[in-house]
């Protein structure tokens, strides 16, 4: 079956507009997690959806940053007034989400973001 | 807070060497440990996890022990091919597995 797919996969932007990256997580998966990758680091958690309860924000690093996911499925990051240190590569996963000790998080490919 | 610490990279060995990468880990409570594992071009893959002290992980002859005493997950290869060339990630993560930890990772090169 098909993974977690994120579009656009690369995306160039002026400082100072806005984007807004997609992903769409595996079928059934009730869980959705948005990183953020910046060159030569690991992932650091952004912000947590569970269905379209977004249930943890805490590390999106500004109020310029926003994610949704209004119908359980399809999720979408917005990041306005873009700055160069907003440059990074953004990973989603998603997980069945279920109780107990596992729930293993299935990563897209991510989108690249450049801000000149 | 929580945290994960890797060796650093690049780490170059020749095809057949034995590889180890070094994790270490700060937590509270009980977590779970992960090596992922990104190929060139691709998104993230769990290459295997552990969930209490003492287990062992296990996936295309990579191995990784979770030893709590030394809050320690060391990756373990004992023949290196050239396609095991990436980059690998050590992260953890609590009970509820909201979210994840991650080292900086450290890139593998295997020559041939």
């Amino acid at each position: 079956g098909a993974g977690v797919s994120q579009s656009p996969r690369y995306k160039v932007a002026k400082r100072g507009q806005d984007v807004a990256l997609r992903c769409d997580p595996i079928s059934g998966h009730v869980s959705l997690f948005w990183y953020q990758q910046a060159l030569g680091q690991g992932p650091e958690f952004l912000t947590y959806f569970q269905n379209e309860a977004q249930l943890d924000k805490s590390g999106l690093p500004s109020d310029r940053f926003f994610a949704e996911r209004p119908e359980g499925s399809v999720s979408t990051l917005k990041i306005q007034r873009t700055q160069q240190e907003d440059s990074a590569v953004y990973l989603c996963a998603s997980s069945l989400g279920r109780r107990g000790p596992y729930n293993e998080q299935f990563f897209g490919p991510g989108t690249r973001l450049t801000v000149l | 807070g929580d945290s994960v610490t890797q060796m650093e990279g690049p780490v170059t060995l020749s095809e057949e060497a034995f590889l180890t990468i070094n994790c270490t880990y700060t937590a509270t409570g009980y977590p779970s440990l992960f090596w992922y594992v990104q190929y060139p071009g691709e998104g993230l893959q769990l290459l295997l996890k552990a969930t209490k002290a003492d287990d062992k992980g296990s996936n295309k002859g990579f191995e990784a022990t979770y030893r709590k005493e030394t809050t320690s997950f060391h990756l373990e290869k004992g023949s290196v091919q050239v396609s095991d060339s990436a980059v690998y990630f050590c992260a953890l993560s609590g009970y509820n597995f909201n979210k994840f930890y991650f080292g900086s990772g450290t890139k593998l090169n295997v020559k041939p």
